[in-house]
């Protein structure tokens, strides 16, 4: 079975700008996660979606949002994009979570660069 | 965002040493992952604990789950150079939000 996949591996972009990042989860988990990791850090979390619905929050500013599809795979969405949104962008996926996550499985993630 | 104290945050060892690694939280987890991460990828899955005292193993690791439920360990036995990378644990708390370490770098020196 396939691992969890994300695209692009890579983009730059600038300051203003809008992103998408997308992500699809292992075959048969329902659950995704959206985390940033800054360089030197551990990833924090931004969102869960389970069953197209949104469960969990972390603190990130509106600039931040995110949806899942009817295929369970997912697009995070980051608006007004500042230099301080360079990061590693991690999805994580797991079979369950309406209550609880379980154990998550993460993609090579996808490194963006604001300059 | 919370993150949990992990420590050491960094680790030279020599070849066939053993290795210990442990996390602590403010607040209690239901679970405790470990994770390990190469520069460049993702954090890949070592070892997942889901009771409180539960103490497992995963080849020349070993991981074990507090019973206070704030805190967790791994230890590497017999270290080898491809144990080189950052160390990771994670909890989920309350909310579905799930929390990582800081981070323990670990250097093998053969």
């Amino acid at each position: 079975d396939a691992g969890v996949t994300q695209s692009p591996t890579h983009l730059i972009k600038t300051r203003g700008q809008h992103v998408t990042l997308r992500c699809s989860p292992i075959s048969g988990h329902k659950s995704v996660s959206w985390y940033q990791q800054v360089l030197g850090q551990g990833p924090q979390f931004i969102f869960q979606y389970y069953e197209k619905e949104e469960r969990g929050r972390g603190n990130f500013p509106d600039r931040f949002s995110a949806r899942q599809f009817p295929n369970y795979s997912s697009e995070l969405n980051v608006n007004a994009l500042l230099l301080g949104d360079s990061a590693l962008y991690l999805c994580a996926s797991s079979l369950v979570g309406q209550v609880w996550i379980g154990t998550q499985y993460f993609g090579p993630g996808t490194r963006l660069l604001v300059l | 965002g919370q993150q949990l104290n992990q420590s050491p945050q960094s680790m030279f060892i020599q070849e066939g040493e053993d290795v210990s690694m442990n996390c602590t939280s403010s607040s209690i987890f239901n679970t405790w992952l470990w994770y390990k991460q190469e520069p460049g990828e993702g954090p890949v899955l070592l070892i997942a604990l889901y009771k409180a005292g539960e103490l497992t193993s995963n080849g020349r690791l070993t991981a074990q789950f507090g019973i206070t439920r704030k805190d967790s360990f791994l230890n590497i036995s017999a270290s080898i150079p491809s144990d080189v990378g950052i160390y990771f644990c994670a909890g989920q708390g309350i909310g579905n939000q799930f929390y990582f370490g800081t981070g323990t770098s670990l250097t093998v020196i053969p």
